[in-house]
């Protein structure tokens, strides 16, 4: 396994454009998480699914965002008419629940979004 | 609500001087603490983490951490800092039973030669 995977690394969009990102876990792990991290900033929590069960969502997600983890594999983050204020990275973590041997968070490389 | 400050926003040192990061939470229960390391326009590495037991806990890279309830907080320490050290360091703890992870604001870490 080589660990949590997102795609793209950078995208470029137009103001009002809609944008979708990938994120794919380590496979045994059944929780995935979204962050989103400014410039200067640590990351913010966005959203979290165990399987496939989307269990929260952080006042941070408008409805303009959108999150789905169909068959509690991949996860893909939409986020639709663009604002600039959403440029930003986009971090994915997955992690086995907390009580498990090996519990832990794993984080993506990133997605980092510019608006323009 | 759950919180994490970490109060010095830059740090500087040179190379082979020790190094203490500064991390202060608030959490009503007992906190699931974590410190991440992240490079430039990179993801987030788990350096080290405490759950319970040993207030000490010994991480990767020579890190390790001391978790002191009475005064809440979770400084991250190493004896003597390398060039290859320098990037952005984030404290974090784990809230509610979802276990999302509150973020510091970050420390960022420069070495000189």
């Amino acid at each position: 396994d080589t660990g949590v995977s997102q795609d793209p690394r950078h995208k470029i969009t137009k103001r009002g454009q809609n944008v979708t990102f990938r994120c794919d876990p380590i496979s045994e792990h059944n929780r995935l998480y979204w962050y989103r991290q400014t410039l200067g900033q640590g990351p913010e929590f966005l959203t979290y699914f165990q399987n496939e069960a989307q269990l929260e969502k952080s006042r941070l997600l408008s409805d303009r965002f959108s999150a789905e983890r169909p068959k509690g594999s991949f996860s893909t983050l939409e986020i639709q008419r663009t604002e600039q204020g959403d440029s930003a990275m986009y971090l994915c973590a997955s992690s086995l629940a907390v009580h498990t041997e090996g519990y832990g968070y794993t984080f993506g490389s990133g997605t980092r979004l510019t608006v323009v | 609500a759950q919180s994490v400050t970490q109060p010095d926003i830059h740090i500087t040192v040179s190379e082979g001087a020790s190094l203490e990061l500064r991390c202060n939470y608030s959490y009503g229960a007992t906190p699931y603490l974590f410190w991440y390391v992240q490079s430039p326009g990179q993801g987030l590495q788990l350096l080290l983490k405490y759950f319970s037991g040993d207030t000490l806990v010994q991480g990767i890279k020579g890190f390790e951490a001391e978790f002191k309830r009475s005064q809440s907080s979770f400084n991250l320490r190493k004896p003597s800092v390398h060039w290859s050290d320098a990037a952005e360091y984030f404290c974090a703890v784990g809230a509610g039973h979802t276990d999302k992870l509150i973020f510091g604001t970050g420390t960022r870490l420069q070495v000189f030669p």
